[in-house]
Formats: C-alpha cells, sequence, structure tokens
C-alpha cells in the first residue's frame, strides 16, 4: 500500500518562498499511471487543488497560483516538491500530497498534512 | 471555472440515510469522487467515478450522478459517519485542473 508523507518549514515569512517535499513509499513515482498531487486546506476551510505532476515531468497548476508554482520531481528519491513563491498570510494551510488516478482522477492515497503558517 | 455547490450541512438520525448532493453544471458528463474528512486527519476516498467504492468501503456508501447533480448516498448512518463530505471533478481535456466541493458538514444527531 503507498504512504505518501510531507515535510518541510512549518513557519515561512511573508515574501519568502514556501518549499515542501513528500516522498512516496510502496509505490513509485514512475509508475505512469497516477498523478502526484498538492493539495491545500486553509484553517476551517474546504480543499483547494494547488497543481500535479505527472512521472515525465508535465505540470498542470492551478491558474490562481500558476504564476508562483513550480513542481518538480526526483525519481532517484521517490520525491515530489512544491515551490511556491511571494507567500503571505492567505497561503497559511494546511498542505496535503496525494496521489490521483489517471482514468478518473480520484485521489485515493494522501498524506497526513503539513501545516504552513506565514508569519513574521 | 467549474463550480461545485454543495449543501452546508445535512442532518441525519442514527440508522436513517443520509444524501448529500453536489450540483454543477452538466455534472452528469464528469467522473465524480467523494471523500470524507473527520477532524485533523486527511481526506478518504469512499466514491469514485461516480458510484464505486474502494476497498474497505462499506457497502452503505454509494453514489449517483446525472443531469447536473451528483450524489452521495450513506445509508443505515451511524455516529462514526459524523464529518465533512466533499465531491471533486477532474477535467482533463485541452487543460487539466481539479475542482473541489466547498463540502457539507454531516451530523448524526
Amino acid at each position: 500500500q503507498v504512504q505518501l508523507q510531507e515535510s518541510g518549514p512549518g513557519l515561512v515569512k511573508p515574501s519568502q518562498t514556501l518549499s515542501l517535499t513528500c516522498t512516496v513509499a510502496g509505490g513509485s513515482l514512475n509508475s505512469g499511471d497516477h498523478y502526484w498531487t498538492w493539495i491545500r486546506q486553509s484553517p476551517g476551510k474546504g480543499l483547494e487543488w494547488i497543481g500535479y505532476i505527472y512521472y515525465f515531468g508535465t505540470t498542470y497548476y492551478n491558474p490562481s497560483l500558476k504564476s508562483r508554482l513550480t513542481m518538480s520531481l526526483d525519481t532517484s528519491k521517490n520525491q515530489f516538491s512544491l515551490n511556491l513563491t511571494s507567500v503571505t498570510a492567505a497561503d497559511t494551510a494546511v498542505y496535503f500530497c496525494a496521489r490521483a488516478g489517471e482514468a478518473t482522477g480520484e485521489l485515493d492515497s494522501w498524506g497526513q498534512g503539513a501545516l504552513v503558517t506565514v508569519s513574521s | 471555472s467549474y463550480v461545485l455547490t454543495q449543501p452546508p450541512s445535512v442532518s441525519v438520525a442514527p440508522g436513517q440515510t443520509a444524501r448529500i448532493s453536489c450540483g454543477g453544471d452538466n455534472i452528469g458528463s464528469k467522473s465524480v469522487n467523494w471523500y470524507q474528512q473527520t477532524p485533523g486527519q486527511a481526506p478518504v476516498l469512499v466514491v469514485y467515478d461516480d458510484s464505486d467504492r474502494p476497498s474497505g468501503i462499506p457497502e452503505r456508501f454509494s453514489g449517483s450522478n446525472s443531469g447536473n447533480t451528483a450524489t452521495l448516498t450513506i445509508s443505515r448512518v451511524e455516529a462514526g459517519d459524523e464529518a465533512d463530505y466533499f465531491c471533486q471533478v477532474w477535467h482533463s481535456d485541452s487543460d487539466h485542473y481539479v475542482v473541489f466541493g466547498g463540502g457539507t458538514k454531516l451530523a448524526v444527531l
């Protein structure tokens, strides 16, 4: 059974870059039948899709975040990463990494989530 | 952009049937996925591709999708079903995007 785990700083200053990594165990980023996905949830709010990356590096981003967003993957470490620049308090959220099925986009495996607070 | 609309809350007595709707323009032409989230936890997939259940999800959870409304139905509701439920669609045409509904709080009376 695949397991995902987010890691990264829990506190980021305004205007700086938020960087998170997701480590995948029990499955390969090279499988070719999944999209590796980031989602966030602001305190007390709903879920927001950030974007996903396919095994050969193709990325798809939420248009509202696209100008600040970069995703990448490291197949040698079985990790994928998120960089979000110029953060503000509005970017404070729990960030989840997840695996999406290629056929119908179902998110069938999730990390436990990482709270990132943007504050000086 | 595509919008999914869910009722903020649904209340049901134990043993009864809960129905949670998810409205969207011609949503019946899309595949809908449903998630259950309890406080402090990551969401869990309970229905995918409109009406399929992942392994380990009780048969009490079912889904349907037609026209402008998808529905998650929970039969014989238990106290442990109290949670937030989110619908989700995925568009993969010339561009890709994922949309979530705003979520519905299921209260078990």
